[in-house]
């Protein structure tokens, strides 16, 4: 069973404009989320995370939103730049139960159109 | 470059052979995890190490896989008696533990099983 699902499996946008990824996740044991960004034949690249006593977290052009009582969270880029283009994935973890292990969705393909 | 590595890239193997992977982590992160991804998935838990203690295990890593970190610095995993199914990317991550809960991933091991 999914407990963090991302349920657009592809964006694309123009460049400039704002870009708006999607996650849900089902466990509420979760108290931890980040965001990691993958190009082809690399791993994951860290960008951002929040903890579930905050709603926004900010990082220069990009901005994580945390919604608890939906258990939703997105991720802002603003302006989308080519360069973005990647495939963003989601995670969830519970540190606040000595539990590290991240869980993943299945990933967003962004493409930043120039 | 203080990144975590990754040996090898890449791996072709003959369905029934074992192969061995390598991790090494960020310098001072005490804590390393290993997942593994297959095409239009996100990355699944695998195991994870604090030190040198194997503190969790995931219901994937199947009896044929091990994983080790003698001294609580590189880590190596363990493929006995290799299966088609077994062919996936192999992705290494560290993170501190100072109540950060980022974790650093490396370029990862594509392994092919044939």
């Amino acid at each position: 069973d999914q407990q963090v699902k991302q349920n657009s499996p592809s964006l694309s946008v123009q460049e400039g404009r704002i870009s708006i990824l999607n996650c849900d996740y089902t466990n509420s044991m979760f108290d931890y989320f980040l965001w990691y960004k993958k190009y082809p034949a690399e791993g994951p690249t860290f960008l951002i995370s929040i903890s579930s006593i905050k709603d926004k977290n900010e990082d220069g052009r990009f901005t994580v939103f945390l919604n608890k009582s939906a258990k939703h969270l997105s991720l802002h880029i603003v302006p989308s730049q080519p360069g973005d283009s990647a495939v963003y994935f989601c995670a969830a973890s519970h540190p606040g139960g000595s539990n590290y292990k991240l869980t993943f969705g299945k990933g967003t393909l962004l493409t930043v159109n120039p | 470059d203080t990144g975590v590595s990754q040996d090898p890239r890449h791996k072709i193997t003959k369905r029934g052979q074992n192969v061995t992977f390598r991790c090494d982590p960020i310098s001072e992160h005490n804590r390393l995890y290993w997942y593994r991804q297959t095409l239009g998935q996100g990355p699944e838990f695998l195991t994870y190490f604090q030190n040198e203690a194997q503190l969790e295990k995931s219901r994937l890593l199947s009896d044929r896989f091990s994983a080790e970190r003698p001294k609580g610095s590189f880590s190596t995993l363990e493929i006995q008696r290799t299966e088609q199914g077994d062919s996936a990317m192999y992705l290494c991550a560290s993170s501190s533990g100072t109540g950060l809960y980022e974790q650093y991933f490396g370029p990862g091991t594509r392994l092919t099983v044939t």
